[in-house]
């Protein structure tokens, strides 16, 4: 069964850096793209990046680009999202989602999701 | 990028009630559409590819039809369980981008 299971809620700080995980089981991790969904408070669905844990192959959103970094470690299945200095607006929820192998940009499973709570 | 816009944002409807979502984007996309089921406090549900094609498991009162700019997202009779908020993504061109959402409530 496929899998996708992600590190819990985080309450931080402004000005913290954070690292949360995504771990892929029950599939070929290396073989499939993983992308990073954001979900502020009560809002919709903005991607902000992907990466191919193959080769570590990572793309941003420019809404993204140089805010967040995207990584992936392929010896423990499992890809990263994380911030520098968090700030409040990076308060939501964050998804991972595994793409689907036949139609690039369609995404066909998906991490339960990781709140991150950033205030003072 | 692409905009991707939903109709209505809200819809109240009746369990067996035949409910149509419309997604419209700002430039043709052929029919590179899909659609996401997502509940309170979960994460998205894959429904649709490619503007028609059902995702395997996926319920048949589900269907999806369109191109180009235009796209429906049906539920023939609606249950219990699809109470929730549908998105519509494309993922015709980078960066792939979702609709506002549409929040199906009970009547």
């Amino acid at each position: 069964e496929v899998q996708l299971v992600q590190s819990g809620a985080e309450v931080k700080k402004p000005g913290e850096s954070l690292k949360i995980s995504c771990k892929g089981s029950g599939y070929s991790f290396t073989s499939y793209w993983i992308g990073w969904v954001r979900q502020m408070p009560g809002k919709g669905l903005e991607w902000m990046g992907i990466i191919y844990p193959g080769d570590s192959d990572t793309r941003y959103s420019p809404s993204f680009q140089g805010q967040v970094t995207i990584s992936a470690d392929k010896s423990i299945s499992t890809a990263y999202l994380q911030w520098s200095s968090l700030k409040a607006s990076d308060t939501a929820m964050y998804y991972c989602a595994r793409r689907s192998s036949s139609w690039a940009g369609v995404f066909d499973y998906w991490g339960q999701g990781t709140l991150v709570t950033v205030s003072s | 990028d692409i905009q991707m816009t939903q109709s209505p944002s809200t819809l109240s409807a009746s369990v067996g009630d035949r409910v149509t979502i419309t997604c419209r984007a700002s430039q043709s996309i052929s029919s590179w559409l899909a659609w996401y089921q997502q509940k309170p406090g979960k994460a998205p549900k894959l429904l649709i590819y490619k503007a028609s094609s059902l995702e395997s498991g996926v319920p048949s009162r589900f269907s999806g039809s369109g191109s180009g700019t235009e796209f429906t997202l049906t539920i023939s009779s609606l249950q219990p369980d699809d109470f929730a908020t549908y998105y519509c993504q494309q993922y015709n061109s980078y960066w792939w981008t979702f609709g506002q959402g549409t929040k199906v409530e009970i009547k």
